[in-house]
């Protein structure tokens, strides 16, 4: 089974509004950490935002901030405000368990931001 | 600060041959990782070091793959017999330590990998 998935392959939003980017999990764990990172045409890795299994509130950084359902095991990034530098493409990302030495990846969504 | 490097950026090579990827982490990182992303997927683990050690090479697809961290510091990812099927990009990743939750990674720009 995959441990993230991610069924949106592809998303538009209209500049300024706001965008949910999907992302469900998989894990046994307890004790896990949700990281979304930003994957612009250049190919470098940016995270932002993180949100641990024991977390009471949703995590929010900026216009970012992550819609985490621990019953329904989903972790999904909304951003408000969409510019168009948001345009790139969003993986989501698990860590498990307290010793995680591994992220496991979902096949990411691209997002493009139509002025 | 200085993020994370990796050299080449590109790397183009003919089927067989060895090669060899660098990757100079965060000052101060001791946990480092290696990612393998092929087109239109998200990052596959590779390896993970604490320091020197190599404290999980689960990911390795097989004995053609090694990575070495001699001084805690910088890595080198070494492919033999390469094939055609290694060729994607190849991320490093840095983070505070491993063995804690919420540090995220912080990831270089990649090695473009080429087999002919």
């Amino acid at each position: 089974a995959q441990k993230i998935t991610q069924t949106q392959p592809g998303m538009f939003v209209q500049e300024k509004e706001a965008v949910t980017l999907d992302c469900t999990y998989d894990t046994s764990d307890q004790s896990y950490g949700l990281f979304w990172y930003k994957q612009p045409s250049s190919g470098e890795m940016i995270f932002l935002i993180y949100q641990g299994s024991y977390d009471e509130q949703n995590a929010t950084e900026g216009r970012y901030s992550l819609n985490f359902q621990k019953a329904r095991k989903s972790a999904n990034l909304v951003i408000s405000a969409s510019q168009l530098g948001d345009s790139a493409m969003y993986f989501c990302a698990m860590r498990e368990g307290f010793t995680g030495n591994q992220f496991y990846f979902g096949t990411g969504t691209s997002l493009t931001v139509i002025p | 600060g200085a993020g994370v490097s990796q050299t080449p950026s590109n790397k183009v090579t003919e089927k067989g041959k060895y090669v060899e990827l660098r990757c100079d982490p965060i000052s101060g990182h001791t946990a480092l990782y290696w990612y393998r992303q092929s087109l239109g997927q998200g990052p596959e683990f590779l390896i993970y070091f604490q320091g020197t050690g190599a404290a999980d090479d689960s990911g390795l697809p097989n004995d053609r793959f090694f990575a070495v961290r001699p001084e805690g510091s910088v890595s080198t990812l070494k492919i033999q017999r390469t094939e055609r099927g290694d060729s994607a990009v190849y991320l490093c990743a840095s983070s505070l330590k491993g063995g804690t939750l919420s540090y995220e990674q912080y990831f270089g720009p990649g090695t473009r990998l080429t087999v002919t």
